[in-house]
């Protein structure tokens, strides 16, 4: 059972414009979402998190977005710049951000110059 | 660089074979967790293990897969009799002792012959 769902297999975005990655939960005991970058033959490497207590958390050109009633949360990219571009996971868990983490299929973000 | 290190990057094995993956924790964590990516697929969740304690071992095959964090020295995720279906790129991270965002390695790739 896929418990965190990203449709979108890939993106692509112009350098400068804005990158919205989205993603899906299903399981309500989830309260703590977590992003992951992961670049080719490295490990995800952590970008941002956000607490169910909260609908938004901002880190620089990072921004990501919750709406607990849609089970649903977004991650924006802005401006979008070429080293952005990678595989986007977004990871759900239970327990702040500890312990057994769900993690969705990724979103692959093309970037272009 | 006092990161997770996993050893080594690259594992061949024939079938039938058994393959050791290594996994240092980073400096004051003590929550290990092991993933398995398959080709164009995200991280699946395999075990979840503290200081000579398995937590969580719900993601791990029921037969050849085995997990251990010593008291001393590196995590070592265990698959006895490798088949053609184990090769995977698989990732530890670990997280500290009162949670938070995981801290991956860079993954062992493991190719069975």
């Amino acid at each position: 059972d896929q418990q965190v769902k990203q449709n979108s297999p890939s993106l692509s975005v112009q350098e400068g414009r804005i990158s919205i990655l989205n993603c899906d939960y299903t399981n309500s005991m989830f309260d703590y979402f977590l992003w992951y970058k992961k670049y080719p033959a490295e490990g995800p490497t952590f970008l941002i998190s956000i607490s169910s207590i909260k609908d938004k958390n901002e880190d620089g050109r990072f921004t990501v977005f919750l709406n607990k009633s849609a089970k649903h949360l977004s991650l924006h990219i802005v401006p979008s710049q070429p080293g952005d571009s990678a595989v986007y996971f977004c990871a759900a868990t239970s327990g702040a951000g500890g312990f057994k983490t769900i993690f969705g299929a990724g979103t692959r973000l093309f970037v272009k110059a | 660089n006092a990161g997770v290190m996993q050893n080594p990057r690259h594992l061949v094995r024939r079938r039938g074979q058994e393959a050791r993956l290594r996994c240092s924790p980073m400096k004051g964590h003590s929550h290990v967790y092991w993933y398995r990516q398959l080709p164009e697929e995200g991280l699946k969740f395999m075990v979840y293990l503290q200081k000579e304690n398995i937590i969580d071992e719900s993601g791990m095959p029921k037969e050849r897969f085995s997990a251990e964090f010593p008291k001393e020295g590196p995590s070592i995720l265990r698959i006895q009799q490798v088949v053609r279906g184990d090769s995977a790129a698989y990732f530890c991270a670990s997280s500290p002792p009162k949670g938070g965002p995981q801290h991956f390695g860079d993954g062992t790739r493991l190719s069975i012959l």
